[in-house]
């Protein structure tokens, strides 16, 4: 059981746009940062957002983050082939002292 | 070329102990705060422990507390995981992981070592 929520799938065609929703607490995202990271398989993670809504250089612009009170989304817009791996989110948590992830979501190009 | 590079992985039986090692490479290791991150296999992403770069300031998740011992050695650029009493749950690939410059979390991986706790 993650302390982070997230969807276990999402999906969407070339193109589309696609959120995927994290859900946590007071303790964390109500008081943290949110970042995002994408797992290709067999890959190792890649940071695609941090600080919330702020990406790094050389991850395109398609890729957005947000976050209002105790919930973050990522956003994906304009959806390739190649977008098609593992997601999740992590925050930092005042309670446990410590770094926590989302279950991860796996979204399926179509 | 900035990488990290884990070692140290492999079969352990239950009770028994290993020590993993990341070596760092094209960047000056000793300003950057480390971390450990496993994933089960066909699991998600579990955070291990942190160690800030002059290695006053650590954090280890509950689930490895008392039994996992993070350090560094800033002269030999390299992050260190020593794991104790390990148990089948510890069965996983382990991450080394650098935050960046400002603090921001995880910025850089390595590719991971394999960890399997069994008898």
């Amino acid at each position: 059981q993650s302390v982070l929520t997230q969807p276990p799938s999402a999906s969407g065609t070339p193109g589309q746009r696609v959120t995927i929703s994290c859900s946590g607490t007071r303790s964390n995202i109500g008081s943290n940062y949110v970042y995002w990271y994408q797992q290709l398989p067999g890959t190792a993670p890649k940071r695609l957002i941090y600080g919330n809504n702020q990406r790094p250089s050389g991850v395109p612009d398609r890729f957005s983050g947000s976050k209002s009170g105790t919930s973050a989304s990522l956003a994906i817009s304009g959806l390739r082939s190649e977008d098609e791996a593992e997601y999740y989110c992590a925050a930092w948590d005042d309670s446990l002292s410590g770094r926590v992830f989302g279950g991860g979501t796996k979204l399926t190009v179509l | 070329e900035v990488q990290l590079v884990e070692s140290g992985g492999g079969l352990v039986q239950p009770g028994g102990s290993l020590r993993l090692s990341c070596a760092a490479s094209g960047f000056t290791f000793s300003t950057y705060n480390m971390n450990w991150v496993r994933q089960a296999p066909g699991k998600g992403l579990d955070w291990v422990s942190s160690i800030s770069s002059s290695s006053s300031t650590i954090y280890y998740a509950d689930s490895v507390k008392g039994r996992f011992t993070i350090s560094r050695d800033n002269a030999k650029n390299s992050l260190y995981l020593q794991m104790n009493s390990l148990r089948a749950e510890d069965t996983a690939v382990y991450y080394c992981a650098r935050d960046d410059y400002h603090g921001w979390f995880f910025d850089l991986w390595g590719r991971g070592t394999l960890v399997t706790v069994s008898s």
